[in-house]
């Protein structure tokens, strides 16, 4: 167990819909990062947030967006659903903005019909 | 481009032998270099990694990997190979930079056959 936690674990949604993951980090880590994991992509990041503001992006999509809370949880938050974002979206946490180890979460599994 | 490469996305041993899974990046400034392993249906777990510390690492389950700057090489080791080690393999990059992004090599499925 590597102390970040997501939900849902699995997603089932059509295609235009919008849908939300969660992400809560390891106590007193402030940075967050969702990366994104298919079959023809591979993992690839997306976004990063350190304590409540956007540090790096990625190969995020603009349909596709993120934000970190006070409480540093995050959310990230995909709209108009395509059958290509059918995908593993993972969180990892980190003390510092950069530099050290990222951990993981299980995993929220996306299916989009 | 910065990048990471890992040569061969499947990879069968037989248990007791060894593990060798490859891994190159592709830039002028040694970066951060990672292992993560993903079993079926979990999250990615640290194996190991290099940060300019010794050029041997060495992490958890009896792996290891040795930084080579002359070959832009991070590949990963383990002396026997158990049932247990299947499954898939990432290296990971973090170039230089104010920032955590990682960037993933393609993964290797290794099999370990009885």
């Amino acid at each position: 167990d590597s102390g970040v936690t997501q939900t849902p674990k699995h997603l089932i949604t059509a295609t235009g819909q919008r849908v939300t993951l969660r992400c809560s980090p390891r106590s007193g880590d402030l940075s967050v990062y969702w990366y994104q994991q298919s079959l023809d992509q591979g993992l690839q990041f997306l976004i990063q947030y350190y304590n409540g503001e956007e540090r790096a992006k990625g190969n995020i999509l603009e349909r596709f967006s993120a934000q970190q809370f006070p409480d540093l949880h995050s959310e990230l938050n995909l709209s108009s659903l395509e059958l290509g974002d059918s995908a593993l979206y993972f969180c990892a946490s980190s003390p510092l903005v950069a530099g050290d180890t990222q951990y993981f979460g299980p995993g929220t599994r996306l299916t989009v019909l | 481009a910065q990048s990471v490469t890992q040569l061969g996305s499947h990879v069968s041993v037989s248990e007791g032998a060894l593990v060798l899974l490859r891994c190159n990046y592709s830039s002028s400034v040694p970066p951060y270099l990672f292992w993560y392993v993903q079993y079926p249906n979990q999250g990615l777990q640290l194996l190991l990694k290099y940060t300019s510390a010794a050029t041997l690492v060495k992490g958890i389950n009896g792996f290891e990997a040795e930084f080579k700057k002359s070959e832009t090489s991070f590949h990963l080791t383990k002396p026997s190979a158990h049932m247990s080690d299947a499954a898939e393999y990432f290296c990971a990059v973090r170039f230089s930079g104010n920032t955590g992004k990682l960037i993933f090599g393609q993964g290797t499925t290794l099999q370990v056959k009885p």
